[in-house]
């Protein structure tokens, strides 16, 4: 049973922000939401991950609702190399289990 | 990431052989993981070790063995290979800098069995 929700695809015009939802409302108060994405077959790379407050970094931002049943990821100025799968994951900390669902595709376009 | 390097990055083998992905990383990290992931769909944990001496069953565990050789090098064997496990396999790694861990991939090895 999949514990995160996302559309199974999006586009986004090249230097526009790229706003990915995630649901997650099932998710317990130790759990943190993870952002991964995966170019062609590469291996997946880390975004960005949260607790409950909004995270931003080099890559990207993170904004989880107040109520953290939903999350939003945010690419400032969206590139052609964005283009990607973008996988949102919850997961308790320490925890091994990375549960990757279908994720979104995000294609953007020039 | 060249952090983590996977053996061979592609692979064709015949049903009923044995073979072995091999994965090797510099980053220090005590944690590591193989997943696989299969066309279209999300990747599934196979393996993973949190050090030498620590070897952890995932989800999808059946028809696969590993072997943590040193910290640095973690292997997946398949010890008959049959059909469905054509895919691809990622192996993983990860530590607990501050106490939030994340996990850093290797390119894959896309495998093919006949």
């Amino acid at each position: 049973d999949a514990k995160t929700t996302q559309p199974p695809s999006m586009d986004c015009a090249e230097g526009r922000a790229a706003n990915l939802p995630c649901n997650h409302s099932t998710i317990s108060g130790n759990e943190y939401v993870y952002w991964y994405r995966q170019i062609h077959s590469q291996g997946p790379q880390y975004i960005i991950h949260g607790l409950k407050n909004n995270e931003t970094n080099e890559m990207a931002s993170l904004i989880i609702t107040e109520d953290r049943k939903s999350s939003t990821l945010i690419l400032p100025h969206a590139t052609l190399r964005d283009t990607a799968v973008y996988y949102c994951i919850v997961r308790v900390y320490n925890n091994n289990d990375m549960r990757f669902g279908a994720g979104t595709r995000l294609t953007v376009k020039p | 990431d060249a952090d983590v390097t996977q053996t061979p990055r592609n692979r064709i083998t015949k049903t009923g052989k044995r073979i072995m992905l091999e994965c090797s990383q510099t980053k220090g990290h005590d944690r590591m993981y193989w997943y696989r992931q299969d066309p279209g769909l999300g990747l599934r944990l196979i393996y993973y070790s949190f050090d030498v001496k620590d070897i952890n069953k995932g989800e999808i565990s059946d028809g696969y063995s590993v072997s943590r050789q040193a910290q640095a090098k973690f292997s997946l064997s398949l010890e008959s290979a049959i059909p469905n496990q054509t895919a691809l396999y990622f192996c993983a790694t990860s530590d607990l800098p501050s106490g939030e861990e994340t996990q850093y991939f290797g390119p894959g090895t896309r495998l093919l069995v006949l």
